[in-house]
């Protein structure tokens, strides 16, 4: 079946644009993440939903950053103001909720490459 | 909190040569722990996992160990091929919070 997409693969913008990063999970897959990686790095969390509401935002760097999820699919980061250091891959993750264990296998999309000029 | 650290790279090995790249970490709670594997120009992908103390997750010919006692979960593989040239990362989830390390890379030379 499908896996996880994300649109689009990737974004040059203005430092002070808006930017939207869309995410299409695995269908059935309850939770769902969103990291950054910046060149060199491991992935960073920024914020995961189970179903429409979100968990654990407490990865946003800050509050020009946003991300929703209402329908329980399909998700969106929103990038206020964009800034030069907003520079870096997306990646979105996407997993079954399995309830009393600490266990879940995250399936990654291929990313949105976001390049601030 | 919980934070994976593991061997900085680059590492550069010969074809059919043994590889381990070490990976320790500090959490509360059992997490359970993870290597991906990036391959170039491709997303990340699981590679292996251990959910529990003492459970060896293996695939491709790679293996780690769980082992709670040295907080580790070291990858090794008895003999690596070039289209093993990847970078890799050790991760641990505990709630649905996942860290993951820097990432090692490894280029496999014929």
């Amino acid at each position: 079946g499908a896996g996880v997409s994300q649109t689009p693969s990737n974004k040059v913008t203005e430092k002070g644009k808006y930017v939207e990063l869309r995410c299409d999970p695995i269908s059935g897959h309850t939770a769902l993440y969103w990291y950054r990686q910046s060149l060199g790095q491991g992935p960073e969390f920024l914020i995961y939903f189970q179903g429409t509401g979100a968990a654990d935002d407490s990865g946003l760097p800050n509050d020009r950053f946003f991300a929703v999820r209402p329908e329980g699919s399909v998700s969106t980061l929103k990038i206020q103001r964009t800034e030069r250091g907003d520079s870096a891959v997306y990646l979105c993750a996407s997993s079954l909720f399995l309830a009393g264990g600490p266990y879940n296998e995250q399936f990654f999309g291929p990313g949105t490459r976001l390049t601030v000029l | 909190g919980n934070s994976v650290t593991q061997m900085e790279g680059p590492v550069t090995l010969s074809e059919e040569a043994f590889l381990t790249i070490n990976c320790t970490y500090t959490a509360t709670g059992y997490p359970s722990l993870f290597w991906y594997v990036q391959y170039p120009g491709e997303g990340l992908q699981l590679l292996l996992k251990a959910t529990k103390a003492d459970d060896k997750g293996s695939n491709k010919g790679f293996e780690a160990t769980y082992r709670k006692e040295t907080t580790s979960f070291h990858l090794e593989k008895g003999s690596v091929q070039v289209s093993d040239s990847a970078v890799y990362f050790c991760a641990l989830s505990y709630n649905n919070d996942m860290r993951f390390g820097a990432g090692t890379r490894l280029t496999v030379k014929p």
